[in-house]
C-alpha cells in the first residue's frame, strides 16, 4: 500500500534561513504523482507542484525547489531566503495509477514556523 | 470567481445528532473528494466521487454519508455513528483526470459537544 513520510513535525527557522523539509514515500506502482500542498492559518490547501514519477528534474520556482530522487523515494522541498509569509503547514501527497482520479495519499504535514 | 466553498466554516452539534456540511464547486470538475484532517495529522479521505450519482468510500467512511446529485455538489453527512466527529473537514475537486491537481475548500470546522 502506498504511504507518505514526512519526519519532521515542526521546523522552526529565522528569516532569510534557507529550509528544507523532507518527504519519503512508499508505493507499488511505477506510474505515480508526487504533490506538495501548503495549508496557510486560514485552513485552505493551496497546490504548489505535482512531479510525475518519470521526470526527475529538479524544479525551481521562484524562492521554492523541488529535488526528487527515485533512488531514494525522496521528494524534499526547499524554501530559499524564507519569510514569515511561510509559515504554513506543508503536505506532501502521492497519487498512483491503480487509484482513481486525483486520490491522494497525504503525509503528515510538516508545521514550519518562520520567525522574524 | 471560481472555487471551491464550503459552509459553514465553524459548525457545533450536540452528540447524537447527524449534520451535513456543504460543498459547492463552480470550477466545472468532473471529481469531487471530502477529507478529515485531525490536529497534527494528514488527511484522510472519507468518501469521493468522480461522476454524478456515482461515489466511492475512501479510507474512513464509517459513520459518513455523502451524495452526488448535482455535478456542483457533494454534500457530506455525518451521522451518529461516526464514533469521533470532532475534527477538520476539507473538500476538493478535480478535472477528474488521474493525477490531476485538486483544488480545496477552507474547511469546516465542526465540534460536537
Amino acid at each position: 500500500a502506498q504511504k507518505v513520510t514526512q519526519a519532521q513535525t515542526e521546523i522552526s527557522v529565522v528569516e532569510k534561513e534557507d529550509v528544507t523539509l523532507d518527504c519519503v514515500y512508499e508505493t507499488r506502482d511505477t506510474t505515480y504523482y508526487l504533490f506538495w500542498y501548503k495549508q496557510p492559518p486560514s485552513g485552505e490547501l493551496v497546490f504548489l507542484i505535482r512531479r510525475n514519477s518519470f521526470d526527475e528534474q529538479n524544479e525551481i520556482s521562484g524562492r521554492y525547489s523541488w529535488n526528487f530522487q527515485k533512488s531514494t523515494s525522496s521528494f524534499n522541498f526547499t524554501i530559499t531566503a524564507s519569510q514569515v509569509v511561510d509559515s504554513a503547514v506543508y503536505f506532501c501527497a502521492l497519487s498512483e495509477r491503480e487509484t482513481s482520479g486525483s486520490r491522494l495519499t497525504f503525509g503528515e504535514g510538516t508545521q514550519l514556523t518562520v520567525n522574524p | 470567481d471560481g472555487g471551491i466553498t464550503q459552509s459553514p466554516k465553524y459548525l457545533f452539534r450536540k452528540e447524537g445528532q447527524n449534520v451535513t456540511l456543504s460543498c459547492e464547486q463552480n470550477l466545472n470538475h468532473d471529481a469531487m473528494y471530502w477529507y478529515r484532517q485531525d490536529p497534527g495529522q494528514g488527511l484522510r479521505l472519507i468518501y469521493y466521487s468522480q461522476i454524478v450519482n456515482d461515489f466511492q468510500k475512501g479510507d474512513i467512511a464509517e459513520g459518513y454519508s455523502v451524495s452526488r446529485e448535482k455535478k456542483e455538489s457533494f454534500p457530506l453527512t455525518v451521522t451518529s455513528a461516526q464514533k469521533n466527529p470532532t475534527a477538520f473537514y476539507l473538500c476538493a475537486s478535480s478535472m477528474g483526470d488521474t493525477y490531476t491537481e485538486a483544488f480545496f475548500g477552507q474547511g469546516t470546522r465542526l465540534t460536537v459537544v
